[in-house]
């Protein structure tokens, strides 16, 4: 049974501080990993992928990557209130083809 | 591209009746995914096609739920019986692989409420 679990939150940041999300998956062989916001009553939207074992930067966010320790985080830097969001994690595995969606962190970045 | 386009966008039915959900992948893409979220389960995989056929429906919660995919530009899921259980944001997405690397996007989503 492929998992992915996310604390559920909410975390709260004040606006300028960052924000750390984590996301834990239960399988070895996985492939690819991929964080999404989700605002309120909106559909996600890929932010980061993230591929391979370390750091991937772009903008203000940075995905850390440990696949030796099935762990997988979004640092958010300069949190704005405009980041307060759902956060998803998914992860696609080797085998087969379907994504799994950890259950999302919600962020509240208080001004 | 215009993005993965769903419709209806909102849909309120009866308890009894048939509901058809549309998608329309981006182009190029193929792979499309039928999600259905709610805020007690989340974001459940139902369904994937890859080239139209369909791989794996093992989420698919029963037999009143059924998808297809006559070609690459169109998908649909139907519900038939709906059940006021049903009610949900249902969201399809596509995909497609790069350089072994595969990256899925969501379309706007249809909201279904089930009197």
């Amino acid at each position: 049974q492929k998992e992915v679990e996310q604390n559920s939150g909410p975390l709260s940041v004040p606006e300028g501080a960052i924000a750390s999300l984590n996301c834990t998956y239960s399988d070895r062989g996985s492939q690819s990993f991929f964080w999404y916001r989700q605002y309120s009553g909106k559909s996600p939207e890929l932010i980061m992928s993230i591929y391979s074992n370390g750091d991937k930067e772009d903008g203000r966010f940075t995905a850390q990557l440990n696949k030796a320790s099935q762990y997988v985080s979004l640092l958010i830097r300069d949190s704005q209130p405009s980041d307060s969001a759902t956060y998803l994690c998914a992860v696609k595995w080797n085998y087969g083809q379907n994504f799994v969606f950890g259950p999302g962190t919600r962020l509240s970045v208080l001004p | 591209d215009a993005g993965v386009i769903q419709s209806p966008r909102h849909e309120v039915t009866e308890m009894g009746q048939e509901v058809t959900l549309r998608c329309k992948p981006i182009s190029g893409h193929n792979s499309l995914f039928w999600y259905r979220q709610t805020m007690m389960r989340g974001l459940e995989l139902l369904i994937y096609f890859n080239n139209n056929v369909p791989i794996d429906d093992s989420g698919m919660p029963e037999d009143r739920f059924s998808a297809k995919m006559p070609n690459a530009s169109f998908s649909t899921l139907k519900i038939q019986p709906s059940e006021p259980r049903d009610s949900a944001v249902y969201f399809c997405a596509s995909s497609f692989r790069d350089r072994g690397q595969e990256t899925q996007y969501f379309g706007p989503g249809t909201r279904l409420l089930v009197l």
